[in-house]
């Protein structure tokens, strides 16, 4: 079975700041996607980033960018210019390549202050 | 806005009652995936139905069931609740069902919050 582990439950960052959320995970299949997602106050689970476990080229999205290390199986996201709006809790997740249901991390609490 | 919206928003019931909650995909669809979310964890896999027919399920007893309809909007039933049912509920919608390929993003709504007294 996959797992998905989130170490830092809470981190705060300065507004304009880089801050890094960390996640690892456990499988044995080669083939696998890898999600980031933001959860708001709003509660509704918003996709921040993804990575095919293929492709060794890092990921990026505008201020939003990964660090996927495959032989390590780790998975970190790196937040740029953090703004309040940021402010979330952010969701590591994987799903394997035949597309099985997501398996999600406990969550990391991210505080951006002013 | 991921175009999947959830109802009731918020829903306080007691133990032994029995819930239904709803959720209509986006648009293209034809796939909707159910998690539960307990305060503190990430999301854990319900079930998944694709063209009515339930598609996979996670590690949940049988009082929890679901039905999908031709438009492809879907229903959560719970019977029997208990207070380890209070949770956030997710309805995610995708194009492509379990196994269906690559590439497959799930689109979640905001989420029905459960409270078991």
């Amino acid at each position: 079975a996959q797992t998905v582990t989130q170490s830092q439950p809470e981190m705060s960052v300065q507004e304009a700041e880089t801050v890094t959320l960390s996640c690892t995970y456990d499988t044995s299949e080669n083939n696998y996607y890898l999600f980031w997602y933001k959860q708001p106050p709003s509660r509704q689970m918003i996709l921040v980033i993804r990575q095919e476990a293929y492709k060794q080229q890092n990921a990026t999205e505008n201020r939003f960018s990964v660090n996927f290390q495959k032989a390590a199986k780790s998975f970190s996201l790196k937040i740029s210019d953090s703004q309040l709006g940021d402010t979330a809790m952010y969701f590591c997740a994987f799903m394997t390549f035949g597309n099985t249901p997501l398996v999600f991390g406990k969550g990391t609490r991210l505080s951006v202050i002013a | 806005e991921t175009g999947v919206t959830q109802s009731p928003t918020h829903l306080i019931k007691t133990r032994g009652q029995q819930v239904t909650l709803r959720c209509s995909s986006q648009s293209g669809h034809n796939t909707v995936s159910w998690y539960q979310q307990a305060l503190g964890q990430g999301p854990q896999f319900i079930f998944q139905y694709y063209r009515e027919e339930e598609n996979g399920r996670g590690n949940f007893p049988p009082r929890f069931s679901g039905l999908q309809f031709p438009n492809y909007s879907s229903e959560l039933n719970v019977n029997a609740l208990e207070l380890d049912d209070s949770a956030l509920y997710l309805c995610a919608s995708s194009p492509r069902a379990l196994g269906g390929g690559a590439k497959n993003i799930q689109y979640f709504g905001a989420g029905t919050r459960l409270s078991v007294l």
